[in-house]
């Protein structure tokens, strides 16, 4: 079947150090996205890419980076510059049609 | 700018209730717009769609009318069940463009009571 994947579905790290989560998808979408979802706030688009080797920023991409080197991966990094990043994270992919598709999610927490 | 509001939660009802959870929208021209359904702990699900004026989604007994003139998109269950019970999110998807980016609301709670 096809999907996403994320993994892992829970994450702990100490604060300063970077992290990364990971996003793989095998449903031959172009295009793939990074939400975070904070209780009350919805979900908020850190990061999206279009096409491989591309990407932009979304309304809060302060503190993240990400990488788009093949079609079906789109790894987050939440580095130690994100002031508040214990969060629940989560990855999409969408067609050019705009149908998306959600991963299960990560849950960060930094201590 | 585009944005979606919709109503605060939780909202708590018996079993086979009538549920309605508000949706109003800012956007520029026709905007597609979707309902999404989140399970404790799971990422989401899309849960019905719209994509012009007087559509009506429908899926699971929970309906859906695009109105333009309030410029809302409305959730509604005749009949809720306790496996009801998630956080759902109204969303959109501007008109046009290059990108297919979703515009969020900040979810409502449901919890149906046996």
């Amino acid at each position: 079947d096809g999907g996403i994947t994320q993994s892992p579905k829970y994450l702990f790290r100490k604060e300063g150090q970077n992290v990364t989560l990971s996003c793989e998808q095998n449903l031959n979408h172009d295009a793939m996205y990074w939400y975070r979802q904070d209780p009350g706030q919805g979900l908020r688009l850190i990061y999206y890419s279009q096409i491989v080797n591309d990407f932009q920023k979304g309304d809060i991409a302060e503190g993240y980076s990400v990488s788009r080197e093949k079609k079906e991966s789109f790894p987050l990094t939440v580095t130690s510059a994100q002031k508040n990043p214990t969060a629940f994270y989560l990855c999409a992919s969408s067609t050019l049609r705009g149908d998306f598709s959600f991963g299960p999610g990560t849950r960060l927490t930094v201590t | 700018g585009n944005s979606v509001t919709q109503m605060e939660g939780p909202v708590t009802l018996s079993e086979e209730a009538f549920l309605t959870i508000n949706c109003t929208y800012t956007a520029t021209g026709y905007p597609s717009l979707f309902w999404y359904v989140q399970y404790p702990g799971e990422g989401l699900q899309l849960l019905l769609k719209a994509t012009k004026a007087d559509d009506k989604g429908s899926n699971k007994g929970f309906e859906a009318t695009y109105r333009k003139e309030t410029t809302s998109f409305h959730l509604e269950k005749g009949s809720v069940q306790v496996s009801d019970s998630a956080v759902y999110f109204c969303a959109l998807r501007p008109p046009g463009g290059a990108t297919n980016k979703l515009i969020f609301g900040t979810g409502t709670l449901l919890a149906v009571q046996p």
